[in-house]
């Protein structure tokens, strides 16, 4: 079992929709990670979280470290959305390397 | 400011074959990671470099990988000899402190 599992792997939205990928980790963390890859394109860092929310646009990130449960919220999808968001766990066990361990990434597609 | 660049960004080889992939982190990052993402699976870690010094290679999956980082500045990853199971997308990110990595565009290697 991976130490990092994200759920749903494949998303199907309407435009418009809210939507949430969802991200349980069972490792010791510094940090979650939400990272997004558009199809051909490079990973690019959406949020960094150790606590609370963060909010960036229609892109909302929140952590529960207790349940060690993270979730990714995009309100009022569009198909520019469309791409595959990959949770990322920082362990905190790692010492002086802050390597990631990620999830296997969920395919969102946004149809018009 | 320039991101983090890899070449090739793609490589076809024959099993047997030698392949070097190479890393030019954002200027100034210290630390510099090795990924893979082999077909159907998650992101995987691979190293850690903090300068010219490998920090942590426990994910070096064999000897027949070979990272290297003269100088602190660029790196290279070189697979001698290649198996076919050593296809995948190689991902090189760069950070400047121990939080936020920036990932460049990945080179994808595919032993034939």
């Amino acid at each position: 079992k991976n130490e990092v599992e994200q759920s749903p792997q494949n998303l199907t939205a309407q435009e418009g929709e809210f939507i949430t990928i969802n991200c349980s980790y069972s490792v010791g963390i510094s940090a979650l990670h939400w990272l997004q890859q558009h199809p051909g394109g490079g990973i690019v860092s959406l949020f960094m979280l150790s606590s609370g929310k963060k909010k960036h646009g229609r892109l909302i990130a929140t952590i529960n470290i207790q349940e060690k449960h993270s979730s990714l919220h995009i309100t009022a999808s569009h198909p520019r959305d469309s791409a595959v968001y990959i949770c990322a766990a920082q362990p905190s066990y790692g010492g002086a390397t802050n390597k990631l361990i990620f999830g296997t990434g969920t395919l969102l597609a946004v149809q018009p | 400011e320039a991101g983090v660049t890899q070449f090739p960004s793609h490589s076809v080889i024959e099993k047997g074959q030698t392949v070097t992939l190479r890393c030019d982190p954002i200027s100034g990052h210290d630390n510099l990671y090795w990924y893979r993402r082999v077909m159907g699976k998650e992101i995987k870690f691979l190293l850690h470099f903090v300068k010219e010094s490998k920090q942590d290679e426990s994910g070096m999956p064999n000897n027949r990988f070979l990272a290297e980082r003269t100088g602190g500045t660029y790196s290279t990853l070189k697979v001698q000899p290649a198996e076919l199971e050593d296809s995948g997308v190689y991902f090189c990110a760069s950070s400047l402190d121990f939080y936020e990595q920036y990932f460049g565009p990945g080179t994808r290697l595919t032993v034939t």
